[in-house]
């Protein structure tokens, strides 16, 4: 079974702080996402990553980076953060960047991020 | 207008019941489509995949798909408790690219005993 891990579920910060949320997939997938889901808006891409050190923006990148130092790991980082971005955070992985029965997105348990 | 359209709920049913979940979605582009369930505080795992038209079915799960009228379909035979959850329908175009996956905004499913 796939196994995408968000090391930290449950975090509070404060506004104007660095938060850095932690992604890990033990499949050797080639690319890794991060979303967002907010009430009556759903799943938002944030950033997707489909190799070591490279990234592509999604659909609401403003606000985050992200970092892949190494295949397994994709981290996202806001840099300084404001409450307009407490929300789920989930991270996910695939095989490839082609979707197919073989070949799904496959998310962590996601990140509850609250910023006070 | 979104470009997939969900009913929120929330659908209450019977356990035993049969449930029919649906999306609607306006891009003729889709080819792709999955169901996602998610339960509470709990990231979604993907139940069903689909390609272009037709149906498939796991279990007590059945997946339905008409392109013409731009509508999909998740049935859960025999509902238990256990089915109480948030269902993701999910979309990608002809090129099924992962990264332009879209999703709908869930709805959110209770069987009561």
């Amino acid at each position: 079974d796939v196994k995408v891990t968000q090391s930290s579920r449950y975090l509070v910060k404060r506004t104007g702080e660095k938060v850095f949320l932690e992604c890990v997939q033990d499949m050797d997938h080639e690319n890794m996402f991060w979303y967002r889901q907010d009430p009556g808006l759903g799943l938002r891409l944030i950033y997707f990553s489909y190799d070591v050190k490279m990234k592509e923006k999604g659909d609401i990148p403003e606000g985050y980076s992200v970092s892949r130092e190494k295949k397994e790991r994709f981290s996202l980082i806001l840099e300084s953060a404001s409450t307009n971005q407490t929300s789920m955070y989930l991270c996910a992985s695939s095989l490839s960047g082609e979707l197919s029965s073989g070949n799904t997105i496959y998310f962590g348990e996601g990140s509850w991020l609250t910023v006070v | 207008q979104k470009e997939v359209e969900q009913d929120p709920g929330p659908l209450s049913v019977p356990e035993g019941a049969i449930v029919s979940l649906n999306c609607t979605y306006s891009n003729s582009a889709f080819q792709y489509f999955m169901w996602y369930r998610q339960y509470s505080r709990k990231g979604p795992e993907l139940l069903m995949y689909t390609y272009s038209s037709g149906n498939k079915e796991d279990g007590r799960f059945t997946a339905q798909v008409d392109k013409s009228s731009k509508y999909i379909s998740l049935f859960i035979r025999d509902s238990q408790p256990s089915d109480s959850a948030t269902y993701l329908c999910a979309m990608s175009g002809v090129t099924g690219t992962a990264s332009k996956l879209t999703f709908g905004t869930g709805t959110r499913l209770q069987v009561t005993l």
